[in-house]
């Protein structure tokens, strides 16, 4: 289908090591966010861009956590020396326009587990 | 009930029956609210969103109700059928920001037939 894909799905990491996680948002969507899913909760934001423009970071966690959209469409979304506490599921999201309440089409998440 | 496992609330119904699902919210100016829907292994499906500027907003099957007064939210889901066993977020849209949104801990509701 035409949907949010992301990938790896699941993703297992020794402590210490780095990840990178893809999202490909639906074709033509302009606003594109990163949300962080722990076990059993609701997602949490993390960052929003809107094309290539990062404009909100204030969620990410520490300054280990890093995205990047270059070309405003595929974004990824690296976690360096990574920790048991960064085990979650990170959900992508796109919406067709910028900066508007638009509806928000998720991605089925990649979950990272951290040993 | 509460799931230990999960820690999530709970809600048990029979197929047929109505579901009301509740939802507080925090902050009282947000002016945006929405429903999701969340099956195991996917993310999160939008289901309905309300303004604050009303009360009451209807869809398929799906009702959602809005109380400023109190900062509660419902979803009511009219003949549950098995396919509406997931876990249902509400999303509130808080001022100054009008893309960020913020979840609530969702409720797991199972349908059983």
């Amino acid at each position: 289908g035409a949907g949010v894909s992301q990938s790896p799905r699941y993703k297992v990491a020794k402590r210490g090591q780095d990840v990178a996680l893809r999202c490909d948002p639906i074709s033509g969507h302009v606003s594109l966010f990163w949300y962080q899913q722990a076990l059993g909760q609701g997602p949490e934001f993390l960052t929003y861009f809107q094309n290539e423009a990062q404009l909100d970071k204030s969620g990410l966690p520490s300054d280990r956590f890093f995205a990047e959209r270059p070309e405003g469409s595929v974004s990824t979304l690296k976690i360096q020396r990574t920790q048991q506490e960064d085990s979650a599921v990170y959900l992508c999201a796109s919406a067709v326009e910028g900066g508007d309440r638009e509806k928000l089409f998720f991605g089925s998440g990649t979950q990272l587990s951290v040993l | 009930g509460e799931s230990v496992g999960l820690h999530l609330p709970t809600l048990s119904v029979q197929e047929g029956d109505n579901s009301i699902i509740n939802c507080a919210y925090s902050n009282s100016a947000s002016d945006y609210f929405i429903w999701y829907k969340q099956e195991s292994g996917k993310g999160p499906q939008f289901i309905i969103d309300i303004r604050s500027n009303m009360d009451k907003r209807q869809g398929q099957r799906v009702t959602v109700l809005l109380n400023k007064t109190v900062k509660h939210l419902s979803l009511q889901i009219a003949a549950t059928q098995p396919g509406d066993s997931a876990v249902y977020f509400c999303a509130e849209n808080s001022g100054g920001s009008n893309y960020k949104l913020t979840f609530g801990k969702g409720t797991l509701l199972t349908v059983n037939p």
